[in-house]
């Protein structure tokens, strides 16, 4: 099947700094790739589609520069989070589109970011 | 405004008897429907899905209805195994008419079998 990396699995930070959290798809190219955040106990909710050369388009009430995704070639997506908060404080997991159909969306394992 | 619904937050079955997983939406733009599992730290993995212009898809254990007129679906796994513990999501996805691909999840249900 195909393998989505996330690094780092988790991190710890101190408020006001900018944490960057790598998505990468090892044995296929992606076009798209997708951000979601999870709270604990809660859904996943999507936070922006990254599309490969082209500016990330952020769901309603994602602050885009605060979560600054870049998606600078067709296996590799950044998100960098700016001046992070304790309130950023959560479990960050990207997804790849490995073919142009919603089944073929593969979810790295995650990164627990955690703020101090 | 939460778009898709899973109104169980924990599930708990014995060895060999029937999981029955639902989920419930409000969007009648939602057209596709997945059912994902997810082990804590890790991301979620696909397990089975289903088109709107379709009421059932079985894949092994794994079988996956829908009542569009309810706005309901649900997964049912028989036998259920220990392996099976789990959080299980529900998505939907509106792939036409709409942003294709986005997917919309559930609060997940955490289906522990025992043995």
């Amino acid at each position: 099947g195909a393998v989505v990396s996330q690094h780092p699995s988790r991190v710890i930070c101190k408020s006001g700094t900018s944490v960057k959290i790598e998505c990468r798809s090892l044995d296929f190219q992606a076009t798209t790739m997708f951000w979601y955040r999870q709270f604990p106990k809660q859904s996943l909710m999507l936070m922006a589609t990254s599309n490969e050369g082209s500016k990330a388009t952020y769901e309603q009430g994602v602050e885009k520069d605060k979560f600054l995704i870049n998606h600078a070639s067709l296996t590799l997506s950044t998100l960098t989070v700016t001046s992070a908060h304790p309130e950023d404080s959560s479990f960050y997991i990207c997804s790849a589109l490995r073919l142009a159909g919603v089944s073929e969306q593969y979810f790295g394992p995650g990164t627990r970011l955690t703020v101090t | 405004d939460q778009q898709v619904k899973q109104n169980s937050p924990s599930l708990s079955v014995q060895e060999g008897r029937i999981s029955i997983l639902n989920c419930d939406y409000t969007n009648s733009m939602f057209d596709y429907f997945l059912w994902y599992k997810k082990y804590p730290a890790e991301g979620p993995t696909f397990l089975i899905s289903i088109s709107s212009i379709k009421d059932k898809n079985e894949d092994g254990r794994f079988t996956v209805f829908l009542n569009k007129s309810a706005k309901h679906l649900s997964l049912h796994i028989v036998p259920s195994q220990p392996g099976d513990s789990a959080v299980y999501f529900c998505a939907a996805s509106a792939r036409y008419g709409g942003a294709t691909n986005k997917l919309i999840f559930g609060t997940g249900t955490l289906l522990a079998v025992q043995p």
